[in-house]
């Protein structure tokens, strides 16, 4: 399969602990974004890389969550000391660097906090 | 800040029947896409239509189809002959046409659940 690639596909985890996420990207995308789906919502951007350099980061994004994509290939989504609120799919796209590129999305990683 | 509204939280068609999908959205800036996207139930999103701001002509592909009232600000999606697999929750998106910039993100509304009725 040459799509994005999410594990775990679903995470349970007690409130305050920590949680990683990974992406693996399509492999030539340089582009890899990630976003947040709550309930009833439509999906809400987290930050986003260009290769190894994170480019962007919305305020969303709060201090307890962190991203990093070494050597611009897969990339991890670290929350600490999760909250209840933090439950949410947690969604990864890629694509290559252009206007005109599409965005390519993962199924996604389904968080649960306890 | 650009913002994506889709005001019809649910809708339902009958097989083979037509269904059109309401989208609004705000920005001050000229050139921008936007884009219709289908997540069925636990699979990934998919990209199922895009259009230019810039171009007149509204986008076509295959029994989907968008009425694009730029002045109105408004992108509407038409699926014709509905199947069961069209079922799913659709999403109007929009992203700035940023020339030479970084940006490439993504602004979503909150999402149609689309029923099809056998």
């Amino acid at each position: 399969d040459t799509g994005v690639s999410q594990n775990p596909r679903h995470k349970i985890t007690k409130r305050g602990q920590n949680v990683t996420f990974r992406c693996d990207p399509i492999s030539e995308h340089n582009r890899l974004y990630w976003y947040r789906q709550t309930l009833g919502q439509g999906p809400e951007f987290l930050t986003y890389f260009q290769n190894e350099a994170q480019l962007e980061k919305s305020r969303l994004l709060s201090d307890r969550f962190s991203a990093e994509r070494p050597k611009g290939s897969f990339s991890t989504l670290e929350i600490q000391r999760t909250e209840q609120g933090d439950s949410a799919m947690y969604l990864c796209a890629s694509s290559l660097v252009g206007t005109h590129s599409e965005a390519f999305f993962g199924q996604g990683t389904r968080l649960t906090v306890v | 800040a650009q913002t994506v509204t889709q005001s019809q939280p649910e809708m339902s068609v009958q097989e083979a029947e037509t269904v059109t999908l309401s989208c609004t959205y705000d920005t001050s800036e000229s050139d921008y896409y936007l884009f219709w996207y289908k997540q069925p139930p636990s699979r990934q999103m998919i990209l199922v239509i895009r259009q230019e701001a810039y171009k007149q002509q509204n986008a076509t592909e295959n029994r989907f189809s968008v009425n694009f009232q730029k002045a109105a600000k408004s992108f509407s999606l038409k699926i014709s002959d509905s199947q069961l697999g069209d079922a799913a929750m659709y999403f109007c998106a929009y992203r700035d046409m940023n020339y030479g910039g970084s940006q490439g993100n993504l602004i979503f509304g909150k999402g149609t659940k689309l029923s099809v009725k056998p």
